[in-house]
Parts: structure tokens; C-alpha cells; sequence
């Protein structure tokens, strides 16, 4: 069985800063990675994904996670926030069997960008 | 990217009647679909997948015969709540998958509040 760890259920940052929302997962099988972000009263969208091949990955909005197979961690950063990137974002995982593409999700992180 | 439409997006029902939610892909043909709940400020609780053509797998837990799914087109899934209470009040979200495809789409997501 997998299980997803968010150990922060919030960060507060300001607008221009970095930041980065810690991701660790346990499977005793290989894994597919993703993180998704949830604006309020909406769905999940995905927003990148490590399926194979290079470690850190990208999105088209400047955020980038990078697997770390021996820290079984997929931490998601960017180098430079705004106020728009305020929502929730959750972690999750599946195993790489694929038979029924199961996720499972953290608890989320809430990044709460100020001005 | 593929959508995937949920309806309604809020619903309150008076507490012992029953509301459907549908969940519809609208550019696939989707063989699974999940169904979450999600509490607040919680992660999302997988509660059943849902194959086109099949009764519907369950997670611990999670009451069959209270949440009945419909998977009848591999366009179309249904959450039914039976005899709903006010405990039952919750985001309710589902995802989608075409074929083996790793990527889950997720619907818009309905409110339930049960009074």
C-alpha cells in the first residue's frame, strides 16, 4: 500500500518569494508521481507529473518538482510566486502497475501567497 | 487536455431523500472512473472505482448500498446517496481515466449539504 505525507498544511509567503511544498511518499512498489492544484469550490487540476526518465519536472506556470527516489520525496518549488498561485495543492501517488490507476492523495498544502 | 463535466455543482436535499451526481467525459471514452469525498480542509477519500460495464470496487469503509455508482456508458458515471443525512454533507469529486492512459481528469466537483 502507498501512503502521501504533506507535512505542511499551510504556507504563507510573499509575492516575488520562493517557495517550496515538501511532498514524501512510502510504497513498497515503484511509483507514478503527480501534483495537483485545487482552487476553491473547483476540481483538481493537474499540474505536473514524473512518470519516467528525468528526475525534475516542469509546468507551464514556472513550477517545477523533482523525484528523489532514495529521499522517496517529490517536493514541488518555484522560484518566484504570485498571488493568482494561491490555492491548494495536493500530492499523490500511484503505483506504476497501472492495473487501475488508483491515486492516492496527501492532505494538501494550502500556499497562501500576500502581497 | 480532456474534460470532464460534473453535475450539479451544489445540490442541499432535505435529510432522508437521495441525490444523483452525474459525471460526464466529454471528449473520451473513459473505462474508469473514481469517486472522492473530500472534507474540509482533508484530503480526498477515494471511495470506489467505477468500470464501465461492471459493479463498482469499494473502498473500506465506504457503504455500497448508501453510495451507488452506475458506470452504464463509457461516458457517463453516476453517484447516487440514499436516504442522505446531514453527515453526508460534502465535496464530492470524480476522475476520470481513458484507457491506459496514467493522467486522472477531474470534474468540477458537487457540494452536498443535507438539512
Amino acid at each position: 500500500a502507498q501512503s502521501v505525507t504533506q507535512l505542511d498544511s499551510q504556507v504563507p509567503v510573499f509575492e516575488e518569494a520562493p517557495v517550496e511544498l515538501r511532498c514524501n511518499y512510502s510504497s513498497s512498489v515503484s511509483v507514478y508521481l503527480f501534483w495537483y492544484v485545487q482552487y476553491p469550490n473547483q476540481g483538481l487540476q493537474l499540474l505536473l507529473k514524473y512518470l519516467s526518465g528525468s528526475t525534475l519536472v516542469e509546468s507551464i506556470n514556472g513550477f517545477e518538482a523533482e523525484f528523489n527516489k532514495s529521499q522517496t520525496s517529490f517536493h514541488l518549488r518555484k522560484p518566484s510566486v504570485h498571488i493568482s498561485d494561491t490555492a491548494e495543492y495536493f500530492c499523490a501517488v500511484s503505483d506504476q502497475d497501472g492495473a487501475t490507476n488508483k491515486l492516492i492523495f496527501g492532505t494538501g498544502t494550502l500556499l497562501a501567497v500576500q502581497p | 487536455g480532456a474534460v470532464v463535466s460534473q453535475h450539479p455543482s451544489r445540490v442541499i436535499c432535505k435529510s432522508g431523500t437521495s441525490v444523483k451526481i452525474e459525471c460526464r467525459s466529454l471528449d473520451f471514452q473513459a473505462t474508469t472512473m473514481f469517486w472522492y469525498r473530500q472534507f474540509p480542509k482533508k484530503s480526498l477519500m477515494l471511495m470506489a472505482t467505477s468500470n464501465e460495464g461492471s459493479k463498482a470496487t469499494y473502498e473500506q469503509g465506504v457503504e455500497k448500498d448508501k453510495f451507488l455508482i452506475n458506470h452504464a456508458s463509457l461516458t457517463l458515471s453516476t453517484l447516487t446517496v440514499t436516504s442522505a443525512h446531514p453527515e453526508d454533507s460534502s465535496f464530492y469529486i470524480c476522475s476520470a481515466h481513458e484507457g491506459g492512459n496514467t493522467e486522472a481528469f477531474f470534474g468540477q466537483g458537487t457540494r452536498l449539504t443535507v438539512v
